[in-house]
């Protein structure tokens, strides 16, 4: 069965840490898809990142990065340099195919903290 | 990609009464979705709105309880019916775009059930 467990709950670090937000999944299928939205205190869900099961290459974006490894099932998300604007709630999301948008399994989402 | 406008943004509501969540596009989207958010919880699917015909629903939610419409490609509506305090969450209004591949969100409808 599909499954995204996010094992933390709630993360606080001080501003400028280094911090990763772990996600592990579960999928039959071969072909998939990994996301991560971001769901600051204003409810929205911001879209990050998506990664495609053919392509294990990490990603880069400013001080986002992502570490995909099939091997363990994960789909880390790091932040470096925290900043307070992190402050949100980071869901990581597993799709089975690129245009079944209803196929969508969310883990349970991991509250970040981030202390000036 | 597509901007989503959600009304309302948050409301207080009396038990036993209906509330109806609008859902308005900026483009003409195919896909529509809608999605529920307890307090401290995880994203569930209500429901996908289909233009033109009865929305498909997910276990564990019926259509007397979440009545939804969509009667064009940019609009839908969700009405929460009945409201009992368990329906106190975060009504999210969502839309698949056919190769952006992403699924996209509104601002949500934060609803409190007194």
């Amino acid at each position: 069965a599909q499954k995204v467990t996010q094992a933390q709950t709630e993360i606080s670090v001080v501003e400028k840490e280094d911090v990763t937000l772990d996600c592990v999944y579960e999928t039959r299928d071969t072909t998939y898809y990994l996301f991560w939205y971001k769901q600051p205190p204003s409810g929205e869900l911001v879209f990050l990142i998506r990664r495609n099961s053919f392509d294990e290459q990490n990603e880069i974006s400013g001080r986002y990065s992502w570490n995909f490894q099939k091997s363990t099932s994960s789909f880390n998300f790091t932040i470096t340099a925290s900043q307070v604007v992190d402050s949100a709630v980071y869901f990581c999301a597993l799709s089975e195919a690129l245009y079944n948008f209803n196929k969508f399994y969310f883990g349970s989402g991991t509250k970040l903290n981030v202390k000036p | 990609s597509a901007v989503i406008s959600q009304k309302p943004s948050r409301d207080i509501c009396q038990r036993g009464t209906s509330l109806t969540i609008q859902c308005q596009v900026d483009s003409q989207v195919t896909m529509m979705f809608w999605y529920r958010q307890q307090p401290g919880q995880s994203l569930t699917l209500i429901a996908t709105a289909n233009q033109g015909s009865e929305a498909t629903y997910e276990s564990g939610f019926v259509i007397d309880k979440f009545p939804i419409s969509r009667p064009n490609l940019t609009f839908s509506t969700l009405t929460v019916s009945n409201m009992s305090p368990e329906d106190s969450s975060i009504y999210l209004c969502s839309v698949g775009v056919s190769g952006a591949n992403v699924l996209t969100f509104g601002a949500g409808s934060r609803l409190t059930v007194l």
